[in-house]
């Protein structure tokens, strides 16, 4: 198994719908983060939480949220989807060490 | 975050060594170097990170100038598989105590070719 999931892998909505993302993980981690990725672009970081009761916004937060359930696991919402948020998403993990981020596969999100 | 620059696209021959720079010449003190690769839109995946020493793991080595203020990652031996987009970031300890916010840019696109 992964250490880091995502689901759902593809998914296709329409403008206006409510969706979640949802992100768990294996590695014990603390930090968790949502990234999106446009093409041809770099990942930008959209929320990130140290622990449960830690979250913060990134620098693309505007048309999202999330809810950290627990240590393992870190969901991201669009309230009312448009389709300038189809992109593909990236949940990441870190630990307290010094040896960067886990990723997970990424969910590739279609608004139309 | 200092910022880093990153040549938008390399070859390379198969069996030879990848080299990959990046300039990072406003780092701070505090800032680490990472390197991570992302194969067609998988997740990026963690290659190597270095503050002053030059740092060698399974995947590849890390060579940062004395001054810091550029760095090169190599891959010994490249193979097809290492055919990725490349991204260089600085960051303070990103997973460390005190957060370290990972900033990508658009990265170096590595071709290798057979």
């Amino acid at each position: 198994d992964a250490d880091v999931t995502q689901t759902p892998r593809n998914r296709i909505t329409k403008t206006g719908k409510r969706i979640m993302l949802e992100c768990s993980q294996t590695k014990g981690h603390d930090r968790m983060y949502w990234y999106r990725q446009d093409p041809g672009l770099g990942l930008r970081l959209i929320y990130y939480s140290f622990d449960v009761k830690d979250i913060n916004k990134g620098e693309i937060s505007d048309g999202y949220s999330v809810s950290r359930q627990a240590q393992a696991k870190f969901s991201l919402s669009l309230e009312s989807a448009i389709p300038n948020q189809t992109a593909l998403y990236f949940c990441a993990t870190s630990g307290r060490g010094r040896y960067g981020y886990t990723f997970g596969s990424g969910t590739r999100l279609t608004v139309v | 975050d200092a910022k880093t620059t990153q040549p938008p696209s390399m070859d390379c021959a198969e069996g030879r060594a990848a080299n990959l720079p990046c300039n990072h010449s406003t780092i701070s003190g505090n800032e680490y170097v990472y390197w991570y690769r992302q194969i067609h839109s998988q997740g990026p995946q963690y290659i190597i990170h270095g503050l002053k020493n030059n740092e060698t793991n399974e995947m590849a080595s890390l060579i940062i100038t004395e001054d810091r203020k550029s760095s090169t990652l190599i891959l010994p031996h490249a193979t097809l598989r290492d055919t990725a987009v490349y991204y260089c970031i600085v960051s303070t300890n990103a997973g460390g105590t005190s957060y370290g916010k990972l900033t990508f840019g658009q990265g170096t696109i590595l071709t290798v070719h057979p």
